[in-house]
């Protein structure tokens, strides 16, 4: 079955600083990769997602890459803001069944 | 906006107890997933349906069983709590097509 291994587990940056974390999966079947984010309190939220066909994906702050030779896929957030201090989880899965594999989490901190 | 509205925010049971625990979702939805969540651990499945009266066991499903009489409805059942099983339990729905899955706010269970 699909694995998803997710890096750093904690990072910690300055307002205005990139943040980058990165994710390796498995399976080479599987065609969607979705990012959450998980504040204090509340479920996962969706914040981006990709699909294999698409090399990179872009949302104004955030942007995700995909690797498929490489099966590693990768968030970028830039100019970072106290306000993205949350948990950060992706998944990797299959869009025609729907079920999402998870990684282990990020647990980001920006500080002012 | 799509709900997904699981019961309670906190619960304490005691060891040996049913435990049930309810999630709806008001889209019409046909897939609904049950996982929990645990610090270092990431999200991991425990079970999900594709359609009424139809599960299927995810990665961790011991201790566990779900019920689906209702496309709306998808209902968690630990048959006898153990301490182990202290955790953020989270439901999610999604529909073939959409953007990946939309989480409830979670249960977080302990058992004592």
């Amino acid at each position: 079955g699909e694995n998803v291994e997710q890096h750093p587990s904690t990072l910690s940056v300055q307002e205005g600083d990139s943040a980058v974390i990165k994710c390796t999966y498995s399976d080479s079947a599987s065609n969607y990769f979705p990012w959450y984010k998980q504040e204090l309190g509340k479920g996962p939220q969706l914040i981006i997602d990709i699909r294999s066909n698409v090399g990179e994906k872009k949302d104004q702050r955030i942007a995700v890459t995909l690797n498929k030779t490489a099966k590693h896929f990768s968030l970028h957030i830039t100019e970072t803001q106290p306000e993205d201090s949350a948990v950060y989880f992706c998944a990797a899965g299959d869009t025609g069944f729907q079920k999402l594999v998870f990684g282990t989490g990020t647990r980001l901190l920006v500080s002012p | 906006d799509v709900k997904v509205t699981q019961s309670s925010r906190y619960l304490v049971k005691r060891t040996g107890e049913k435990v049930f625990l309810e999630c709806v979702q008001d889209m019409d939805h046909e897939n609904m997933f049950w996982y929990r969540q645990d610090p270092g651990l990431g999200l991991r499945l425990i079970y999900f349906s594709y359609d009424v009266k139809m599960k299927e066991k995810g990665d961790i499903p011991e201790g566990y069983s779900v019920s689906r009489e209702k496309k709306e409805r998808f209902s968690l059942i630990l048959e006898s709590a153990s301490t182990n099983q202290t955790s953020m339990y989270l439901c999610a729905s999604s529909t073939t097509g959409s953007r990946g899955y939309t989480f409830g706010s979670g249960t977080r269970l302990t058992v004592v």
